[in-house]
């Protein structure tokens, strides 16, 4: 039982590069949702989607755009990299409709970017 | 402004003692706060999560508490181990919401 899967776990891009991260569960959740983690601030979610084919802007949806064309996958693209986008990006997966709703988020490793 | 608010921002024990994270909110109303621990290069894992009406939920050695008149939680380690060594990372969802507000994160370093 793999739970979230992250791919690549690390990258390196130029500035204007584009990429995607891939992002897989195993778990049948319905809902995905996409973190960057920067140093001294909380995690910050990017965009999420409630089911396949949905997505919605979290708080810092600039400059990302994502995709859910099947459910067990949530991918995350960058078009034109910019160095404010280097930082730790995590996926997660979880059950419940909210996330208030007691079901735990379940965290991938994390995929570490580095844009020059 | 962060809306959760972490102390101490990192600290040190000996391995077998206890210690105290804490954690301070301004998230009004919750549905629930969550403790979750993230190792070096891992993706944070849920500890415990508690409704507002709970004031106490333990896993293992673990124990989070919760006042929410006060908006003050804590995670409560006893008899640290070396595999404690992490970040601790406060969590408070918002009701109706699909929003999470985290907590910055306590680097707790477990020595011998």
């Amino acid at each position: 039982n793999a739970g979230v899967t992250q791919t690549p776990k690390f990258r390196v891009l130029k500035t204007g590069q584009s990429m995607t991260l891939l992002c897989a569960q195993d778990m049948n959740h319905e809902y995905m949702y996409w973190y960057r983690q920067d140093p001294g601030m909380g995690l910050r979610l990017i965009h999420y989607s409630v089911g396949e084919g949905t997505t919605a802007k979290g708080e810092v949806p600039d400059g990302y755009n994502v995709s859910r064309l099947k459910k067990q996958n949530f991918l995350l693209g960058l078009e034109s990299a910019a160095p404010s986008q280097t930082s730790v990006y995590f996926c997660a997966s979880s059950y419940s409709r909210q996330q208030g709703g007691g079901q735990p988020q379940h965290f991938g490793d994390g995929t570490r970017l580095s844009i020059l | 402004k962060n809306q959760v608010e972490q102390s101490p921002q990192s600290l040190i024990i000996l391995e077998g003692k206890n210690c105290t994270l804490q954690c301070n909110y301004t998230v009004s109303p919750f549905s629930n706060l969550r403790w979750y621990k993230q190792d070096t290069g891992r993706g944070p894992v849920s500890l415990t999560i508690m409704t507002f009406s709970e004031n106490t939920k333990s896993n293992g050695r673990y124990t989070a508490t919760l006042d929410a008149d006060t908006k003050q939680s804590s995670l409560h380690i006893t008899a640290s181990q070396l595999s404690d060594s992490a970040s601790y990372i406060c969590v408070v969802s918002f009701p109706n919401d699909y929003k999470l507000s985290f907590g910055a994160g306590t680097t707790v370093t477990v020595r011998a």
